[in-house]
């Protein structure tokens, strides 16, 4: 089975800490997503990358920057973290073939 | 850019009931994927059912159908026989049919299961 691992569940911090969200799959998937996750608006891309060092924007990606060293792994960073940035933060991996998106748990942000 | 709209923020079914989700989705794109997800409370999101646009045939799978209207841009998700396990968010989802294509989710709709 393929899984995607985030490396927190849950997370507090303080406003303008670094954050760091690490994300890792073991599928050898090309393509790595993030996702927010709040009432009412759904899951709205934050940024994606289509294989290693790439990436592109999504739709909300003010305050947010990523890295993709390694294949396997996709890491979220929120250089100063914000109140407004208190969210479930998903990561995801694609399957190019078939479209389909395989996510981990989730990692539950709060921005004191 | 593609939209997908799910317009019912919240369902709920007795237990061995048959419910329908409803999503729409707007596209000028040909050649493209659609997906239901499911996210049960604190828990994993995954793949309920898909479906390709190029198939006129409505995907099925066990419990769970389709009723995908191409022209109205419509992609509703059938839950039969409801049970308990089915409470969840649900999430009606687009993707282009290339190599590189980012999914685009709806709102979600939040199904309760009543015993």
């Amino acid at each position: 089975d393929v899984k995607v691992t985030q490396s927190s569940r849950y997370l507090v911090k303080r406003t303008g800490e670094k954050v760091f969200l690490e994300c890792v799959q073991d599928m050898d998937h090309e393509n790595m997503f993030w996702y927010r996750q709040d009432p009412g608006l759904g899951l709205r891309l934050i940024y994606f990358s289509y294989d290693v060092k790439m990436k592109e924007k999504g739709d909300i990606p003010e305050g947010y920057s990523v890295s993709r060293e390694k294949k396997e792994r996709f890491s979220l960073i929120l250089e100063s973290a914000s109140t407004n940035q208190t969210s479930m933060y998903l990561c995801a991996s694609r399957d190019k073939n078939t479209g389909e998106l395989f996510f981990g748990e989730g990692s539950r942000l709060t921005v004191l | 850019a593609q939209t997908v709209t799910q317009s019912q923020p919240e369902m709920s079914v007795q237990e061995a009931e048959t419910v329908t989700l409803s999503c729409t989705y707007d596209t000028s794109e040909s050649n493209y994927y659609l997906f239901w997800y499911k996210q049960p409370p604190s828990r994993q999101m995954i793949l309920v059912i898909r479906q390709e646009a190029y198939k006129q045939q409505n995907a099925t799978e066990n419990r769970f159908s389709v009723n995908f209207q191409k022209a109205a841009k419509s992609f509703s998700l059938k839950i039969s026989d409801s049970q308990l396990g089915d409470t969840a968010m649900y999430f009606c989802a687009f993707i282009r049919g290339t190599s590189y294509g980012k999914l685009t989710f709806g709102q979600g709709t939040i199904l309760t299961v009543h015993p």
